[in-house]
């Protein structure tokens, strides 16, 4: 079993549409958690941290659930520009290395 | 400042051949992390220098290694290559603290190709 798994998608929406990512974790000493953003066989670039008490940045949502192991992405009022592979990271502390998800591919459509 | 910089940018090399890949951390920065990102799949942690010395390491085999030098600079050196390294590799570098993983900055990689 992979340690961080996601909805393999890809996920096609309209724009303006609302669209949530799912993600599991299996380490249970997982502490930290994030939601990168990758373009097109770019670098993934962080997009926010997942804080045990959810977290919104703008139109992006972030919550965790400790109990199911389980951390979600909601985007609402979706652009073109949000078309990326979004990748889930957990990591068993500040220092110690990511362990991403496959990702989830979002094309946003016109 | 310049972030992250990695060269090269692409590299096309033949089965058994041995290759280097170079990564210039950002200014301010000490630790390196190497990740390789094949095609479909998240980034894998390869391993990790900090003070010249390599700290960590992912579940790759001894044909991976690197090196990090006094400016903190790092190579990654892969011998013996397969047509199964071809991926995305991606540095990332990080300054030394308790939340290193929030300060994270990657490189925009080497695409590296074996035919």
């Amino acid at each position: 079993r992979k340690e961080v798994e996601q909805d393999p998608g890809p996920f096609n929406v309209p724009e303006g549409a609302t669209v949530a990512f799912n993600c599991t974790y299996s380490n249970s000493a997982s502490q930290s958690f994030f939601w990168y953003r990758q373009d097109c066989r770019k670098e993934p670039k962080l997009l926010m941290s997942v804080y045990s008490s959810g977290n919104e940045d703008g139109r992006f949502t972030a919550q965790l659930n400790r109990a199911s192991q389980y951390i979600s992405l909601l985007i609402r009022d979706s652009k073109l520009s949000d078309s990326a592979t979004y990748l889930c990271v957990a990591t068993t502390s500040g220092n110690t290395p990511l362990v991403f998800g496959k990702g989830t591919r979002l094309s946003v459509i016109a | 400042d310049a972030g992250v910089t990695q060269s090269p940018t692409h590299l096309i090399k033949t089965r058994g051949q041995q290759v280097t890949l170079r990564c210039s951390p950002k200014s301010g920065h000490d630790t390196v992390s190497w990740y390789q990102q094949a095609l479909g799949q998240g980034p894998q942690f390869i391993f990790q220098y900090y003070e010249e010395e390599e700290r960590q390491r992912g579940n790759f085999p001894d044909r991976f290694s690197g090196h990090q030098f006094p400016n903190y600079s790092s190579e990654l050196n892969v011998n013996a290559l397969l047509l199964g390294d071809s991926a995305l590799y991606l540095c990332a570098s990080s300054a030394t603290g308790r939340r290193t993983n929030e300060k994270l900055f990657f490189g925009s990689g080497t695409q590296l190709s074996v035919l």
